[in-house]
C-alpha cells in the first residue's frame, strides 16, 4: 500500500518567506511525527500528534515553527520568516497506534528545504 | 535527558565480511531501542527493535543486535554483508514515560565493497 507521502520533495525559498510542508500519513495511522535532519546528523524530534491533538511540541525550535493536523490525517508544518539556519531535510513519520513501543515509525522520503 | 552516540560515522567493509555498528545510549530511565536503515533517497525503515525480554533481537535482512544494559549499548551486527546492505544506519531510543519521542544517533554509513 501507499507509504507516507511528503510534498514538496524539494523547496527553495528566500530568507524571510513563509513555507508550508505537507505530510500525508499512511491511512489509518494514529500518530504523526515531524523530524528535522541536518546534513550529517540523525533526525531531531520536532513534534507529534495523536489523531488531531498535538501531544508534544517541545522540539519546535522557536515560535516561527508550527504544525497542525486538523482532521487527524494530513499534517502541515509551517515555518514563518524562514532563515538560512532552517535549511535541512524535514521528515514526517507515522505509526499505526500509540501502543507503547510496539508501533514502529514509517518515514516519508522527506522535504529538502533550502533557504537562500 | 536522553542521548544516543554512534561513534563510527563511516564503516567500510568487504562483501561477505562480518560487520558491527556501535551504538551507546545515555538515559536515567528504562528505554526502548531501535535500529533504522536509510537507503539513498528513501525514508528510514525499521530494522529491529528491543522492547523487553531476550537481549538478542533479530531483524530483517539478517541483522541482529544485542542489548547490554550494563554497558548501555545496542550494537548492530551481521555475520556476512552484501553489497545491497550499503546504506546509512541509525540507532534510536525512546523512554518508557514518553515512548512516542524518539532520540536518534548521528548515523553510521556502511559502505560494502566488492
Amino acid at each position: 500500500g501507499a507509504g507516507v507521502s511528503q510534498s514538496p520533495r524539494y523547496k527553495v525559498t528566500k530568507r524571510g518567506q513563509d513555507v508550508a510542508l505537507r505530510c500525508d500519513p499512511i491511512s489509518g495511522h494514529v500518530s504523526l511525527y515531524w523530524y528535522r535532519q541536518a546534513l550529517g546528523q540523525g533526525p531531531e524530534f520536532l513534534t507529534y500528534f495523536n489523531y488531531e491533538a498535538q501531544q508534544d511540541k517541545s522540539g519546535l525550535p522557536n515560535d516561527r515553527f508550527s504544525a497542525e493536523r486538523p482532521e487527524g490525517s494530513i499534517s502541515t508544518l509551517t515555518i514563518q520568516r524562514t532563515e538560512q539556519r532552517d535549511s535541512a531535510m524535514y521528515r514526517c513519520a507515522s505509526s499505526l497506534t500509540t501502543a507503547e513501543g510496539n508501533s514502529p515509525l514509517h518515514f516519508g522520503n522527506g522535504t529538502r528545504l533550502t533557504v537562500t | 535527558a536522553q542521548s544516543v552516540t554512534q561513534l563510527d560515522s563511516q564503516v567500510p567493509v568487504f562483501e561477505e565480511a562480518p560487520v558491527e555498528l556501535r551504538c551507546n545510549y545515555s538515559s536515567s530511565v528504562s528505554v526502548y531501542l531501535f535500529w533504522y536503515v536509510q537507503y539513498p533517497n528513501q525514508g528510514l525503515q525499521l530494522l529491529l527493535k528491543y522492547l523487553s525480554g531476550s537481549t538478542l533481537v533479530k531483524g530483517i535482512n539478517g541483522f541482529e543486535a544485542e542489548f547490554n544494559k550494563s554497558q548501555t549499548s545496542f550494537h548492530l551486527r551481521k555475520p556476512s554483508v552484501h553489497i545491497s546492505d550499503t546504506a546509512e544506519y541509525f540507532c534510536a531510543v525512546s523512554v518508557l514515560y514518553n515512548f512516542n519521542k524518539f532520540y536518534f544517533g548521528s548515523g553510521t554509513k556502511l559502505n560494502v565493497k566488492p
